[in-house]
């Protein structure tokens, strides 16, 4: 197994871009989740999904969409990217919710 | 509202000697808590869990205590490695709508002196 995989590793955009960071899973999964980590701050929940078709928002939704159209994919998409989030951010998956599996990170820059 | 912290940021030990992180966490309604361990430019790896009902558990090289009485988690690594130091964050587990949600700590950094 692949485990969890993401899409691209590094990416910088400039403020009012848009752009899609890649989430799969090949472990059948149901749930799968977005987080972003910022110096001191730890990991902060952004969206996550309970299973295909369902997305939920978690602390810190506003700027990023998500859709969950089969159980393998989750991308996060930045509509309009602007310099607060810059920042790296995990996909995870687990069964449960419990214990996620995370992903290598995508760390982006926006300038 | 609720929240998961770490009583220190950073952590050095000598290789060899065992290390304790802790954790303070203020939901008394959490019933289950996590420890990951995250290398550099890595994401975040388990290393042990333990539920509520419990106040202790083992894997290798190390332990994860809990105290409910003064919602306190500490996680004990035995005869450190160079490959132990890394960022270790502890986590909550809380329910939101009936669906499980993870709350991470802040971290601390442990680094292993040769």
């Amino acid at each position: 197994n692949a485990g969890v995989t993401q899409t691209p590793k590094f990416q910088v955009l400039k403020t009012g871009q848009s752009m899609t960071l890649q989430c799969a899973q090949d472990m059948n999964h149901e749930y799968m989740s977005w987080y972003r980590q910022d110096p001191g701050m730890g990991l902060r929940l952004i969206h996550y999904s309970v299973g295909a078709g369902i997305t939920d928002q978690g602390e810190v939704p506003n700027g990023y969409n998500v859709s969950r159209s089969t159980t393998e994919d989750f991308p996060l998409r930045l509509l309009s990217a602007a310099p607060s989030q810059t920042s790296v951010y995990f996909c995870a998956s687990s069964h449960t919710g419990s214990e996620q599996y995370f992903g290598p990170g995508t760390r982006l820059t926006v300038t | 509202g609720e929240n998961v912290g770490l009583h220190l940021p950073t952590l050095s030990v000598q290789e060899g000697d065992n290390s304790i992180i802790n954790c303070a966490y203020s939901n008394s309604a959490s019933d289950y808590f996590i420890w990951y361990k995250q290398e550099s430019g890595k994401g975040p790896q388990f290393i042990i869990d333990i539920r509520s009902n419990m106040d202790k558990r083992q894997g290798q090289r190390v332990t994860v205590l809990l105290n409910k009485t003064v919602k306190h988690l500490s996680l004990q690594i035995a005869a450190t490695q160079p490959g132990d130091s890394a960022v270790y964050f502890c986590a909550e587990i809380g329910r939101d709508f009936g669906n499980e949600k993870l709350t991470f700590g802040t971290g601390t950094r442990l680094t292993i002196i040769p």
